[in-house]
This record gives structure tokens, C-alpha cells and sequence, in this order.
């Protein structure tokens, strides 16, 4: 049963300290999504890649977040500096293509900056 | 430009009685609709997808979703709750025809189940 999955499921950091999520999208899919959850703001689409190259990044506070394809197995979401108002769920989601395709997730990364 | 809008934000029904989740779509186009759920502190589970064959669809658990152009709906519907059905759970449509491949969110529907 091919999953999304992503890692550390959870992270409690302090405010100025580096945060680096992962995922491992399902094999063969080329397309990744980054999205962030939070109650206030709902689930928020942050960057997508395709074929390792990033397509959109504008949903990203450009100045602390950073998000890289090192090959096609895995993907990360850096966030330097972090701040209190990072804190919510990361989803990393994956996908075949385009055209309307399903997206499928990972459990997310649970962030908590104190 | 794509969007949904979820009719209600929060819908209570007793275990046993049909479930309605309603969502209208605006698009441009025939677009690709999804509904997911989302379980507390678990990620997003795809229950069923239109993609322009039948109108009517069945997903995972029992639900299904009937596409209706004419009136750009496309509600979730089930016979039957059960307590294990309470979740969030959220219309989406694909964005376009640039084959982005993104996906537009509604904002969701928490569906309560009562014993």
C-alpha cells in the first residue's frame, strides 16, 4: 500500500532555531505539494514541485522558508529562522500529474515553536 | 477562476440518519472534484473524485457524491452515519485547465455524529 510519508511526525523548537521537515512522496508520482494547516487560516498550499523543479513557491514567507527536491524520493520544507507563528501541521501531499488528478497525503508534521 | 464553497461549517446528525455535506463549485470549465476527510490529527484521505464520466459516485465508507452542472453542486451524501464518520471533510476542485495540477480547498465541513 503506497503512502506519502513525512518526518518528524512531531517537533517542539524554540523561537530562532532551524526546522527541517521531510517527505517521501509515493514512487513514481512527480508532482509535490507542501501545505500548512493552521484553525485560523485552513490548509494553506506553501510550494509545489514537479519533476524536482519547483513550479510555485508564493504561498512561502520567502525571508525564513526554504523547500528543495535533493532527488526524486524526497522532499523538505526548511523553515530558518522559526517563530511562534510557524506553528501548525505540515502536509506534504503527492500526485502523478496534472489534469485532475487526486493528491495523496502524508500524516503531516506537527509544529510547535515556543 | 475555480472556487468551492461549503455550505455549512458544521453539520450535527444522530448515528443512523443520512449525511448531506453540501458544496457548490464555480469553474470555468468541466472541472475535477474531489472530496476528502480529514480525521482529528490525521492528514487528508481521499473518499471519492469526479472526472467527467458517471455523475454519480461512490467512494470509500459508503458515501457517494452526485456532480450537478446545472446547478454547480456536487453534495456528499450517506445513507447511514456512524460514529466513526466524525470528521472534517472538504470539497475541492482541480484548478484549471493549465494543468497545474493544484488543487482549490473549500473550507470545510466538521460533521458532529451523536449517539
Amino acid at each position: 500500500d503506497a503512502r506519502v510519508t513525512q518526518t518528524p511526525r512531531h517537533k517542539v523548537t524554540e523561537m530562532g532555531q532551524e526546522v527541517t521537515m521531510r517527505c517521501q512522496p509515493i514512487l513514481g508520482h512527480n508532482t509535490v505539494f507542501w501545505y500548512r494547516q493552521t484553525m485560523m487560516q485552513g490548509l494553506e498550499l506553501l510550494a509545489y514541485f514537479r519533476n524536482r523543479a519547483p513550479l510555485d513557491d508564493s504561498g512561502m514567507p520567502k525571508d525564513r522558508f526554504s523547500a528543495e527536491m535533493p532527488d526524486a524520493t524526497l522532499a523538505t520544507l526548511k523553515i530558518q529562522p522559526s517563530e511562534p507563528r510557524d506553528s501548525a501541521v505540515y502536509f506534504c501531499a503527492s500526485t502523478i500529474g496534472t489534469g485532475g488528478y487526486e493528491q495523496y497525503f502524508g500524516p503531516g508534521t506537527r509544529l510547535t515553536v515556543t | 477562476a475555480q472556487s468551492v464553497t461549503q455550505l455549512d461549517s458544521h453539520v450535527s446528525v444522530s448515528e443512523g440518519t443520512p449525511v448531506l455535506l453540501r458544496c457548490n463549485y464555480s469553474s470555468s470549465y468541466s472541472p475535477s472534484l474531489f472530496w476528502y476527510v480529514q480525521h482529528p490529527n490525521k492528514g487528508l484521505q481521499l473518499l471519492l473524485k469526479y472526472t467527467s464520466a458517471a455523475t454519480l459516485v461512490k467512494g470509500i465508507n459508503g458515501f457517494e457524491a452526485e456532480f450537478k452542472k446545472s446547478e454547480t453542486s456536487f453534495h456528499l451524501t450517506k445513507p447511514s452515519a456512524h460514529m466513526s464518520d466524525a470528521a472534517e471533510y472538504f470539497c475541492v476542485v482541480s484548478e484549471g485547465t493549465s494543468n497545474t495540477g493544484k488543487l482549490i480547498f473549500g473550507q470545510g465541513t466538521t460533521l458532529q455524529v451523536k449517539p
